[in-house]
């Protein structure tokens, strides 16, 4: 148990649906991270959130937005996503986004993505 | 751009062997970092990590890595490695000064497969 939870843990969308991931963290910290994890490539940075603030979006494509209401909850909202979309997405969580201490980064289990 | 390198894709080593695993970083200034792993079907979990002090860090299981600054190094070792350790590798690193956004950059990973 991690203490950074994600659902649903695997979802199978067309190109044009719209969709939701969700993120929670019981660790009362004020940093969440959305990745991308995909075969053979190094995991991405695509969204840091501190303090309910995105603080970086680091080139994404627009059809994915990011949504953080407080703290403890994070949603990545997908629509009109491409099969090159399919990945591992995972979020992290950190007590703060300075360097240090206050980076080490908690994840979640992934939520696995198809897009047909 | 920073860069975190791996050096081996896939390692397969029989039980009780030793391991190494590279990891070098492009960033000259000062870093933190970390080694990740991720067991089959589970989520990344972190290993060890390094933030000051004694280059020499020990995490759980048995891992421990040495931080070596003039190569930009932070390998991996084991002296002798159980089937339990298969799993793939990641070696991250956050470059250390004010303002970081806790951007961890990642490494493409190393599978490890022990034999039993």
């Amino acid at each position: 148990e991690t203490g950074v939870t994600q659902t649903p843990r695997h979802l199978v969308m067309g190109m044009t649906n719209k969709k939701s991931l969700k993120c929670e963290q019981h660790l009362g910290h004020n940093a969440m991270y959305w990745y991308k994890q995909s075969a053979k490539k190094p995991l991405e940075l695509m969204f840091v959130y501190s303090l309910e603030e995105r603080v970086e979006n680091n080139s994404v494509p627009s059809r994915f937005s990011p949504e953080c209401p407080n703290s403890s909850h994070l949603f990545l909202h997908l629509h009109t996503l491409q099969p090159e979309d399919s990945a591992l997405y995972l979020c992290a969580s950190s007590q703060g986004v300075t360097s240090g201490a206050y980076n080490e980064q908690f994840f979640g289990p992934g939520t696995r993505l198809t897009v047909l | 751009a920073q860069s975190v390198s791996q050096h081996n894709h896939h390692v397969i080593l029989s039980e009780a062997a030793s391991l190494e695993l590279g990891c070098n970083y492009s960033y000259g200034g000062t870093v933190n970092l970390f080694w990740y792993v991720q067991y089959p079907g589970q989520h990344l979990q972190l290993l060890l990590k390094y933030f000051s002090g004694d280059p020499l860090v020990k995490g759980i299981k048995g891992f421990e890595a040495e931080f070596i600054k003039s190569k930009f190094s932070f390998n991996l070792r084991k002296p002798s490695v159980q089937w339990s350790d298969t799993a793939e590798y990641f070696c991250a690193v956050t470059p250390n000064y004010g303002g970081s956004q806790g951007n961890l950059i990642f490494g493409k990973g190393t599978k490890l497969s022990v034999k039993p």
